[in-house]
């Protein structure tokens, strides 16, 4: 099983729409938990951090689910400007592997006018 | 400005031949990390330092080396062993837990065996 999995899509939906992705991790001694997201051939960008409490930026609104080890993002009122590529990254420490950053393969989100 | 500096931008190797990735950070943070991006696909972990002179393998580790001999430098040797190494490398940089872990990116190096 991977460590972190995502949907790859792509998910096409025009604009206004609202679209979710979710993401799961494998391991439970996973710390900090983030959104990024990578434009066509640049290097990947903070979206937003994921909080327990969950936590919302603008359109966007990010959830924690410790117990099912899950992650999720909302995006609200899609504009064309956030077709990208989604990452879900996954920071854990532990006595063998020290802390290592995880990414998932990324979700494809296409926005349509 | 602090950030994180890859280079070269676009690097072109023939087959068979060594090339050394170069990362360098000023935002002095401890952990430092490499990653290969093929088209289309996720980011893979190659290899992962959370202090000087000491790194561990990621998941696609053969065919690569790194040192850490400097904190702010984790330069990436792509060996003749690799034997797909046309990709985009990406070097990363955080500070380790606990505290906030952002990981930033640099610009990246494109490879290209020809």
């Amino acid at each position: 099983r991977k460590e972190v999995e995502q949907d790859p899509g792509p998910f096409n939906v025009p604009e206004g729409a609202t679209v979710a992705f979710n993401c799961t991790y494998s391991n439970s001694a996973s710390q900090s938990f983030f959104w990024y997201r990578q434009d066509c051939r640049k290097e990947p960008k903070l979206l937003m951090s994921v909080y327990s409490s969950g936590n919302e930026d603008g359109r966007f609104t990010a959830q924690l689910n410790r117990a099912s080890q899950y992650i999720s993002l909302l995006i609200r009122d899609s504009k064309l400007s956030d077709s990208a590529t989604y990452l879900c990254v996954v920071n854990y420490l532990s006595m063998e592997y020290g802390n290592k950053l995880v990414f998932g393969a990324g979700t494809i989100l296409r926005v349509k006018s | 400005d602090g950030g994180i500096t890859q280079s070269p931008k676009y690097l072109f190797r023939k087959e068979g031949q060594n090339v050394t990735l170069s990362c360098e950070q000023n935002l002095n943070h401890d952990a430092m990390y490499w990653y290969r991006q093929d088209p289309g696909q996720g980011l893979r972990l190659i290899y992962y330092s959370q202090i000087v002179n000491d790194f561990q393998k990621g998941d696609i580790a053969e065919g690569y080396s790194v040192s850490r001999e400097k904190k702010e430098s984790f330069p990436l040797t792509v060996t003749s062993a690799q034997k797909n190494p046309t990709a985009f490398y990406l070097c990363a940089s955080s500070i380790t837990p606990p505290g906030y872990t952002e990981a930033f990116f640099g610009q990246g190096t494109r490879l290209t065996v020809v």
